[in-house]
């Protein structure tokens, strides 16, 4: 089993649906949680974090993260175009420790 | 401020050649990775430097060696290139804090070998 598990996708949407991307994980010693978005050729740029459970909102983003079911979402509002992209979830125990990425959800939104 | 730089962009070789990947950061940050794109594997650590002078093995070291003689600089050498090496290389800069560690990636290096 790998440590960090999420949907690869490909996820198509129409513009403004809502959108439910998903991580599950297996180390109950995580305790930062991550959201990166990587454009097309691009290198990955940080788009949510969040420290320990809760949920954590960035205008249209909503970053959830539920520790007793080992289990982080990432919701975007009123999908763009602009948002189409490969999404990776990440995580670590610490701040000073190595980042596990998830595989990376790939996301279409149609116009 | 440029962010993370990576040289080359693009690189074609052989079977045993060798080769380095430059990264340079001008965000004065502790830490450097390199890390390695492959489709359905995510990202995956290759070696990592949380000091000038200092380096440490990740996830998938071997074939690789890397060297970070200046705090800014973190180089990936490729002794005898394989094809199973051919991937998309991301380097990587944070300054970890006890709020968090984002890191910050350059453009990548698309690598291929014949």
């Amino acid at each position: 089993q790998k440590e960090v598990e999420q949907d690869p996708g490909p996820l198509s949407v129409p513009e403004g649906a809502i959108v439910s991307l998903n991580c599950t994980y297996s180390n109950s010693a995580f305790q930062y949680f991550m959201w990166y978005r990587q454009y097309s050729r691009k290198g990955p740029e940080l788009l949510m974090y969040t420290y320990s459970s809760g949920n954590k909102e960035d205008g249209r983003f909503t970053a959830q993260v539920d520790k007793s079911s080992k289990y982080i979402s990432l919701f975007i509002r009123d999908s763009q175009p602009s948002d189409s992209a490969t999404y990776l979830c990440a995580m670590m125990e610490t701040s000073y420790d190595k980042v596990i990425f998830g595989p990376g959800t790939s996301l279409s939104v149609i116009p | 401020n440029a962010g993370v730089t990576q040289t080359p962009k693009f690189r074609v070789l052989k079977t045993g050649q060798s080769m380095t990947l430059l990264c340079a950061q001008d965000m004065n940050h502790e830490y450097m990775y390199w890390y390695r794109q492959d489709p359905g594997m995510g990202l995956r650590l290759i070696h990592y430097s949380v000091g000038e002078g200092t380096t440490a093995k990740g996830e998938v070291p071997d074939g690789y060696n890397v060297s970070r003689l200046k705090k800014q600089n973190f180089l990936l050498g490729l002794e005898s290139a394989a094809p199973s090496q051919t991937s998309v290389y991301f380097c990587a800069s944070s300054q970890p804090r006890t709020s968090g560690n984002e890191q910050f990636f350059g453009p990548g290096t698309r690598l291929t070998v014949l």
